[in-house]
């Protein structure tokens, strides 16, 4: 069975630095894809970012990018130039062709004015 | 076009009564998947559907807790003699399904309070 894991149960970053949150994972297969959702106070979960195992380049989306390491199994995510706006859960995901969504405990980040 | 809707969007129901929870996903996902959150904390997985049909009931916490979906479309969860311990907030997910790289849709969420 698939595990993800984020240590990290809560983090703070002072508005326009840069915050680093971190996502391993256990798995056996080769191929699945790997995402990052934010749920802001609304509980709205809103997907951040995808990134697919056969791809090596990382995915980047605006401020977001990730540092994705398959054989460390390891799938970073950074928020650059962080916002107020930023502050939510952020939930590391994966899924193995999408028959299930194994989602991690989350990250509280708050991002301090 | 609309997103996943759930209703409703809050519940307050007393021990021992049954409850359903409605999830309407977007329109052609063939995918719909059922999580709890409770208070503060991660998603904890439910039921998987495709189609009409549930390859995964895995997650479902115990024979109180049933769910189905009819026409590919709608699904309910129906949870009989609550109890406080099944307070928490539901979500409803959608999904292209697993031949496609397609990440989940969430619905709002429905807060159940078991009393």
């Amino acid at each position: 069975a698939q595990t993800v894991t984020q240590s990290q149960p809560e983090m703070s970053v002072q508005e326009a630095e840069t915050v680093t949150l971190s996502c391993t994972y256990d798995t056996s297969e080769n191929n699945y894809y790997l995402f990052w959702y934010k749920q802001p106070p609304s509980r709205q979960m809103i997907l951040v970012i995808r990134q697919e195992a056969y791809k090596q380049q990382n995915a980047t989306e605006n401020r977001f990018s990730v540092n994705f390491q398959k054989a460390a199994k390891s799938f970073s995510l950074k928020i650059s130039d962080s916002q107020l706006g930023d502050t939510a859960m952020y939930f590391c995901a994966f899924s193995n062709y999408g028959q299930n969504f194994v989602f991690g405990p989350g990250t509280r980040l708050s991002v301090l004015p | 076009g609309a997103g996943v809707s759930q209703s409703p969007s809050n519940k307050v129901t007393e021990k021992g009564k049954d409850v359903e929870l409605r999830c309407d996903p977007i329109s052609g996902h063939t995918a719909l998947y059922w999580y709890r959150q409770s208070l503060g904390q991660g998603l904890e997985f439910l039921i998987y559907f495709q189609g009409n049909s549930a390859p995964d009931k895995s997650g479902l916490p115990s024979d109180r807790f049933s769910a189905e979906r009819t026409g590919g479309s709608v699904s309910t969860l129906t949870i009989q003699r609550t109890q406080q311990e099944d307070s928490a907030v539901y979500l409803c997910a959608s999904s292209f399904g697993s031949s496609y790289n397609s990440p989940l849709h969430f619905g709002n969420g429905t807060r159940l309070t078991v009393t």
